[in-house]
């Protein structure tokens, strides 16, 4: 069984450009959880989906950031107009069920010039 | 609302003596706690978890954690420390009512002198 996958590993965009990170969840998996790790710092936890909902997403910055999980395919973290703030590592989490434990992918690293 | 201190951001051991992170979490509710690890450049991997089964909680690689309630404590240990534990750890929290949103701590970097 697969792991979590998340493509691309690496991603430089400039400012204003679009970022568009992906993550497919363990075969099973219908939770999906996204995080963002700033330097030194510990995950902060963004968004969490299920299949087509968005279940939680108080933490995700309220002006553009954006995420889904189609019913067929990766969930989707976009960025639009990318700031070097946005510069960070973002992990995807899955699980099985909405208590079940958290499997995370290897990340995106973000870079923004 | 729910959190994690951990209260050493480096910690330095000797390669075969033992191992103790600490952990302090606050939460309202009865909370899932757990330990993960993450190597250089790495994913992050579940070392461990507790919900509210047995206190003293075995995990991977050696490694266990003491559930102390009335410490409000979660510290990690390890008997002996080997080169490959080398690696950052979070103390994480969370509670659930069907949404486990995990809350983590800000980690500690774990160094193993040879």
């Amino acid at each position: 069984n697969a792991g979590v996958m998340q493509n691309p590993r690496h991603l430089v965009r400039r400012r204003g450009q679009e970022a568009r990170l992906r993550c497919s969840p363990m075969k099973g998996h219908s939770h999906v959880y996204w995080y963002r790790q700033l330097p030194e710092e510990g995950l902060k936890f963004m968004v969490y989906l299920q299949k087509e909902n968005i279940i939680d997403e108080s933490g995700m910055p309220k002006e553009r950031f954006s995420a889904e999980f189609p019913k067929e395919g990766p969930s989707i973290l976009r960025i639009q107009q990318v700031v070097r703030g946005d510069s960070a590592a973002y992990f995807c989490a899955s699980s099985p069920t909405p208590t079940g434990a958290q499997y995370f992918g290897p990340g995106t690293r973000l870079l923004v010039l | 609302a729910q959190s994690v201190t951990q209260l050493d951001s480096h910690v330095s051991v000797s390669e075969g003596t033992p191992v103790l992170l600490r952990c302090n979490y606050s939460s309202s509710y009865s909370p899932s706690l757990f330990w993960y690890v993450q190597h250089p450049n790495k994913g992050l991997q579940l070392l461990l978890k507790y919900t509210s089964a047995a206190t003293l909680v075995k995990g991977i690689n050696g490694f266990e954690a003491e559930f102390k309630k009335s410490e409000t404590s979660f510290h990690l240990t390890k008997p002996s420390a080997h080169m490959s534990d080398a690696a950052e750890y979070f103390c994480v929290v969370s509670v659930g009512f069907g949404n486990e949103k995990l809350t983590f701590g800000t980690g500690t970097r774990l160094t193993i002198i040879p």
